[in-house]
């Protein structure tokens, strides 16, 4: 069964501090994503890994954000430094394969992010 | 370019009627379309999805259409429920039947009134 663990679900740092945020998806699921759901808007793909190696960043802002998946299970997503424009929702999500071949994606509960 | 838009920022139908949400896309390379669901303080949740292969996936109460010609897809909700009000997101993908990253629109506000 699908679930994603996220933690911590707020936190609020001052700009030009640095932030890390924890996402644990369900145990042998080998593709992870992270998404930036900015208030009014859709989530945003910001990368996503399939077991250890990165499949697809090219919306991350490499300049101030990182993530990284150890052994293919947890990630972390790492903003430094902050701008006020990070205060979003940032969402860690896997797939689930259906029996028709296609896959559905399952988010996890959201970091809220609010930088001051 | 927003290749997902959603244009109703927010519909309000009585609950026991239809529900209907519409959601247009630029991307022809889109071939796979989800629709999620939005409560506060939590993850979307998958609702429904549909091939470029189909042009109708019926779930329950929930259908979702699709008209390639047009870039268009619709979700219909019969019959509405009060459990129903949340944000609902348009989603699609390019390629692997879902697997890959999803773009999403930004999201319509259903409010079914009793």
């Amino acid at each position: 069964e699908a679930g994603v663990a996220q933690s911590p679900r707020y936190k609020i740092i001052e700009k030009r501090q640095s932030v890390a945020f924890w996402c644990n998806p369900i145990s042998g699921h080998a593709t992870l994503y992270w998404y930036q759901q900015i208030l009014g808007q859709g989530p945003k793909l910001l990368i996503q890994f399939q077991n250890n190696g990165v499949v697809d960043d090219s919306q991350l802002p490499k300049d101030r954000f990182s993530a990284e998946r150890l052994k293919g299970v947890d990630s972390t997503l790492k903003i430094q430094p902050a701008k006020l424009e990070d205060s979003a929702v940032y969402l860690c999500a896997t797939i689930w394969g259906t029996a028709r071949g296609s896959y559905e994606q399952y988010f996890g509960p959201g970091t809220r992010l609010t930088v001051t | 370019d927003q290749q997902v838009k959603q244009n109703s920022p927010s519909l309000s139908v009585q609950e026991g009627r239809i529900s209907i949400l519409n959601c247009d896309y630029t991307n022809s390379m889109f071939d796979y379309f989800l629709w999620y669901k939005k409560y506060p303080a939590e993850g979307p949740t998958f609702l429904i999805s549909i091939s470029s292969i189909k042009d109708k996936n019926e779930d329950g109460r929930f259908t979702v259409f699709l008209n390639k010609s047009a870039k268009h897809l619709s979700l219909h909700i019969v019959p509405s429920q009060p459990g129903d009000s949340a944000v609902y997101f348009c989603a699609a993908s390019e390629s692997g039947g879902g697997a890959d990253g999803l773009t999403f629109g930004k999201g319509t506000h259903l409010i079914i009134q009793p």
